[in-house]
């Protein structure tokens, strides 16, 4: 099945610099990687998605790359704040249809410090 | 519209009870997770259902059982608990693609002693 790398699991950076999380995956099947954040004590919540036929996107201070030969994808914040402080989660998605496998990677703790 | 909600947020239990988390949601999504969250080690997809009467199996399945009661309801069961269930758990529905984003619920933090 799919297994999905993240690195770091901690980041921590001061306010305003730039921060980038880094995930790998196994499947070539892969066609969808969304990234989640969450904030203490509360539900995952989606920030951005990148679909394998797109390179980068890019939402406001916010972008994820996607490299397919390499098999692997990146979150990057630019201009951080303090509520950028969470957990983030990188995904792999696979499948077709109705239903699609999403796997995990394992989190990065990021912390903005002011 | 509430989204995806689970019920209980807390339960503390006994090695070797039983005991069902509860998830619905008001999407109308066909297809819907459940996840444990452990220290370390992301979301791990125990159980999933591609729509209303199907279910299978995930990352974790052992110690667990589910139910898709119709399209909005989805239950995890788990028969005889033991410590290393503790957990946070979080159910989760899935839009249809695109973007096929997942609305995961509030989480239920599960302690067995």
């Amino acid at each position: 099945g799919e297994n999905v790398e993240q690195h770091p699991s901690t980041l921590s950076v001061q306010e305003g610099d730039s921060a980038v999380i880094k995930c790998t995956y196994s499947d070539s099947a892969s066609n969808y990687f969304p990234w989640y954040k969450q904030e203490l004590g509360k539900r995952p919540q989606l920030i951005i998605d990148i679909r394998s036929n797109v390179g980068e996107k890019k939402d406001q201070r916010i972008a994820v790359t996607l490299n397919k030969t390499a098999k692997h994808f990146s979150l990057h914040i630019t201009e951080t704040q303090p509520e950028d402080s969470a957990v983030y989660f990188c995904a792999a998605s696979t499948g077709a249809g109705g239903y699609q496998k999403v796997t995990f990677g394992t989190g990065t703790k990021l912390q903005v410090i002011p | 519209n509430a989204g995806v909600t689970q019920t209980p947020k807390f339960q503390v239990l006994k090695t070797g009870q039983s005991m069902t988390l509860q998830c619905a949601q008001d999407m109308n999504h066909n297809s819907m997770y459940w996840y444990r969250q452990d220290p370390g080690m992301g979301l791990r997809l125990i159980y999933y259902s591609a729509s209303e009467g199907t279910t299978d199996k995930g990352e974790v399945p052992n110690g667990y059982n589910v139910s898709r009661l119709n399209k909005r309801e989805f239950s995890l069961r788990l028969e005889s608990a033991a410590p290393s269930q503790t957990s946070v758990y979080f159910c989760a529905s899935r839009a249809p693609e695109p973007p096929g984003e997942l609305f995961f619920g509030e989480g239920s933090r599960l302690t067995v002693l």
